[in-house]
């Protein structure tokens, strides 16, 4: 059964202070992985795709990798404007249509 | 500005009612879909329509109807047949374009019962 398990479910830093968040995933085929930020009461904002193992992208303090078996999120010198929930999602190859298996996400708070 | 519009925020039903949920969107994409997000779980896919007046059942149908009339368009009703239908609702729409597309997102409706 496709499947997506992201850690630590919540996570608590100082700003300055880096950390990664993990996102593993279990399909039969890998399409596309994506990164989404989600603040509360909003929908989720598209960050990143990721295709390959070995992949990875950059945007502001955030870069996204990919292995074959999981995704990390790395946070560099954290902000305060950084706190949200930050959701991942797999396209597995099997569905036939746009489909995503999305992770339960981790909720981050960075404090001054 | 191209995006997702969801309309109302907030909305609140009554026992034995049904309520209509709207989702436009004018970044010209042919798919759509609507999610449901519960505290603690990922986004659970209710139905989705990859094109003018065809629509598919998702994960969690069951109590759930929608149309789509127009390409902007995707409402989604919540009938009385829904027991528990306390949840944050998300509609999404995506290109269909080839290549891996992402799903982009409105800013929700949060439905609760009265």
């Amino acid at each position: 059964e496709d499947q997506v398990t992201q850690s630590p479910e919540a996570l608590r830093l100082q700003e300055g202070e880096s950390s990664s968040l993990n996102c593993s995933y279990t399909v039969s085929g890998l399409r596309g992985l994506f990164w989404y930020r989600q603040d509360p009461g909003k929908g989720p904002e598209f960050l990143f795709t990721l295709y390959s193992a070995g992949e990875e992208k950059e945007k502001e303090r955030l870069k996204a990798t990919l292995t074959k078996k999981e995704s990390f999120l790395h946070i560099t010198a954290p902000k305060p404007e950084d706190s949200a929930t930050y959701l991942c999602a797999v396209q597995p190859t099997s569905g036939g249509y746009n489909k995503l298996i999305f992770g339960a996400g981790t909720r981050l708070a960075v404090h001054p | 500005d191209g995006g997702i519009t969801q309309s109302p925020k907030y909305l609140f039903r009554k026992e034995g009612q049904n309520v209509t949920l709207s989702c436009e969107q004018n970044l010209n994409h042919d798919a759509m879909y609507w999610y449901r997000q519960d505290p603690g779980q990922g986004l659970r896919l209710i139905y989705y329509s990859q094109i003018v007046n065809d629509f598919q059942k998702g994960d969690i149908a069951e109590g759930y109807s929608v149309s789509r009339e127009k390409k902007e368009s995707f409402p989604l009703t919540v009938t009385s047949a829904q027991k528990n239908p306390t949840a944050f609702y998300l509609c999404a729409s995506s290109s269909r374009d080839r290549g891996v597309q992402p799903q982009h997102f409105g800013d929700g409706t949060r439905l609760s019962i009265l």
